[in-house]
């Protein structure tokens, strides 16, 4: 167990749809990153949050947004979903916000768009 | 274009023998290369960090070698056991320094 919790583990939903992934990350550490893991695609960079704060944005859809609260959580949230946003999105969190700090990954959410 | 490459194909080997996979990379000048371990619907596991000025690291059974000249990294494990059976994923920073990048990763099988 990593200590970060995602919710939910699983999210079956529909083409046009809105939905939005939680994550809590280990206690004390100050930086969420979101990755989406598809079979032809691999582990993708989404975005990271450092403190409250955007740190860096990978390859996010302009669907795509997120945010980190000041409790420290984040949320990842989906819109006008395609059937090739089925994959598994990770949340990994990490003490700073260096890239030579390990990264600890949730459990992921899986989602499946209808 | 930069391109992080591991053998798509899976590795098999027999209990008790030395695994070893390789990442290779091109067009990136990494200070430090990660890997990790994923169970299949399971986050990564962080297993080794090595630094670009260390050209050998272990940890108990694993060891990661990177060669900065060659661009490639790799990894192995000693006296591999069926519970080693996974998915192994190297990382690097992105472009920009701002993310990691992580490769396709190779699965490894051992056998009893």
């Amino acid at each position: 167990d990593s200590g970060v919790t995602q919710t939910p583990k699983h999210l079956i939903t529909a083409t046009g749809q809105r939905v939005t992934l939680r994550c809590s990350p280990r206690s004390g550490d100050l930086s969420v990153y979101w990755y989406q893991q598809s079979l032809d695609q691999g582990l993708q960079f989404l975005i990271q949050y450092y403190n409250g704060e955007e740190r860096a944005k990978g390859n996010i859809l302009e669907r795509f947004s997120a945010q980190q609260f000041p409790d420290l959580h984040s949320e990842l949230n989906l819109s006008s979903l395609e059937l090739g946003d089925s994959a598994l999105y990770f949340c990994a969190s990490s003490v700073g916000q260096g890239l030579w700090e390990t990264q600890y990954f949730g459990p992921g959410t899986r989602l499946l768009v209808l | 274009s930069q391109k992080i490459e591991q053998n798509s194909e899976a590795l098999n080997i027999q209990e008790g023998k030395t695994a070893t996979l390789t990442c290779n990379y091109t067009n990136y000048s990494p200070a430090y290369l990660q890997w990790y371990r994923q169970d299949p619907g399971r986050g990564p596991v962080f297993l080794l960090l090595i630094r670009e000025n260390e050209k050998e690291k272990r940890k108990e059974r694993l060891k990661v070698t990177f060669d900065t000249t060659l661009k490639q990294s790799l990894f192995h494990i000693t006296a591999s056991q069926p519970a080693d059976s996974a998915t192994y994923l190297c990382a690097l920073e992105g472009t920009g320094r701002r993310a990691l990048t992580f490769g396709s990763g190779t699965r490894l099988q051992v056998q009893p």
